[in-house]
């Protein structure tokens, strides 16, 4: 079972709203993953988590709280968010995180959320 | 500048057609993973390559690493309507002096005509 979870499917918020995307995983992996993907173009990493420490924060505006309660849950918080934080954000996670070249550190992915920032 | 890049960014083809995605790397490459990616939806993972001159094969889709590991391809034989989709090649870029980040390349949009 190779199965990321992340809900909601769909959300459309306004710029003053405060809202957050949920993502969980029960494959006992230690490293989870958000990305944002603009249309045709590819995920961009935003933040990584590993062993529920933030690992790594590729300069994402603090309109994007990440949180990691537990080793099956990551969440992203999201406030005063702007029309062009509009994308969809995906969630993976892998058994490590690490060297990318390694297989134990295949990172598997959700279904993502449609967020629409109006 | 995108570090990976594929080819051809689009393409359609007639089912039962066979086919083939590139993916180049200005780089050596290392741990080239391929996903597909249905439109609007999350990527499913393919396979991974690790050693230069490796080949993987799935059902009908063959992905190899070539000797100087800076370029990998896609083959998928008798192409079928549910081979549709966004094909991903990703590899790992140093993320500054610790840890490795995967990178994905620029995509290749397939169509399957029945």
């Amino acid at each position: 079972d190779t199965e990321v979870t992340q809900t909601p499917k769909h959300l459309v918020m306004g710029m003053t709203n405060k809202k957050s995307l949920k993502c969980e995983q029960h494959m006992g992996h230690r490293a989870m993953y958000w990305y944002k993907q603009k249309a045709k173009k590819p995920p961009e990493l935003m933040f990584v988590y590993s062993y529920e420490k933030l690992s790594i924060n590729e300069s994402v505006p603090s309109r994007f709280s990440p949180e990691c309660p537990n080793s099956s849950l990551l969440n992203l918080h999201l406030h005063a968010l702007q029309p062009e934080d509009s994308a969809l954000y995906l969630c993976a996670s892998s058994p490590t995180e690490g060297q990318v070249k390694l297989a134990k550190n295949i990172q598997y992915f959700g279904a993502g959320t449609r967020l629409s920032v109006l | 500048s995108q570090e990976l890049e594929q080819s051809p960014q689009s393409l359609i083809v007639q089912e039962g057609k066979n086919l083939t995605i590139n993916c180049t790397s200005s780089k050596t490459l290392y741990g080239l993973y391929w996903y597909k990616q249905k439109y609007g939806e999350g990527l499913i993972f393919l396979m991974m390559l690790q050693k230069g001159g490796e080949e993987k094969s799935h059902e009908k889709i063959t992905a190899k690493l070539d000797e100087k590991k800076q370029q990998s391809s896609l083959h998928i034989t008798a192409s079928q309507p549910s081979h549709a989709g966004i094909y991903l090649c990703g590899a790992d870029i140093k993320w500054k002096s610790s840890g490795d980040k995967l990178t994905f390349g620029t995509g290749t949009r397939l169509a399957v005509r029945p």
